[in-house]
């Protein structure tokens, strides 16, 4: 596609039910990362992607978070059991490949508020 | 690590004053430096970068950055502000080198053109 597809662009969930997020990137672009976007907190990094490497987890704040790309295209992040402070913007990026230098490109985000 | 400071989180300036965005950052190794622009609603868009070579680096929508190393700051500058700037810009820093691909981000300065 044209840009970085993520939907839903809102979800409103209950505390303790799992969430799905979804992240469509740019066609050709072989890397995918997922950020957090906190109220005044600025953008947190979650995970990453490169082709078929195994992903750079180490930003996921907890074991209730994970993500799977599938196919080297689309990525899904999964909450579980979701808590009041899992609300937040997520945001997903691509680039052509697994180097700053090339650019992010960033989708319009999901935001999550927890209820 | 590296770490970012924007000093401002909220800038307000009348519509064809010039602006000032302030950056800090931490690093104990060369970086490459970029600005992000955050329309409402919308994801981050790169309006310039630092990558090597002039200090002095032009982006989009007539802004631009100074790069200096002595005094570890990026600041953002531009000489005339229009309504349409309103938005929230993000500072952020990477490691250069093969395999950098985790920008580290500042918490965003809001800024708002009044007319």
């Amino acid at each position: 596609g044209a840009g970085v597809s993520q939907s839903p662009s809102n979800k409103v969930t209950e505390k303790g039910k799992d969430v799905e997020l979804r992240c469509d990137p740019i066609s050709g672009h072989t890397a995918l990362y997922w950020y957090r976007q906190s109220l005044g907190q600025g953008l947190e990094f979650l995970i990453y992607f490169q082709g078929n490497s195994a992903p750079d987890k180490s930003g996921l704040p907890s074991d209730r978070f994970s993500a799977e790309r599938t196919g080297g295209s689309v990525s899904t992040l999964t909450i579980q059991r979701t808590q009041q402070e899992d609300s937040a913007v997520y945001l997903c990026a691509s680039s052509l490949a697994g180097e700053v230098v090339y650019g992010y490109t960033f989708g319009s985000g999901t935001r999550l508020t927890v209820v | 690590a590296q770490s970012v400071t924007q000093l401002d989180s909220q800038v307000p300036v009348f519509e064809e004053a010039p602006v000032e965005l302030r950056c800090n950052y931490s690093s104990s190794v060369s970086v490459y430096l970029f600005w992000y622009v955050q329309y409402p609603n919308q994801g981050l868009q790169l309006l310039l970068k630092y990558l090597s070579g002039s200090t002095l680096v032009k982006g989009i929508n007539g802004f631009e950055a100074e790069f200096n190393k002595s005094q570890t700051s990026f600041h953002l500058r531009k000489p005339s502000v229009h309504i349409s700037d309103t938005a929230e810009y993000f500072c952020a820093v990477s490691r250069p080198g093969a395999g950098s691909y985790q920008l580290t981000f500042g918490k965003g300065t809001k800024l708002s053109v009044i007319p």
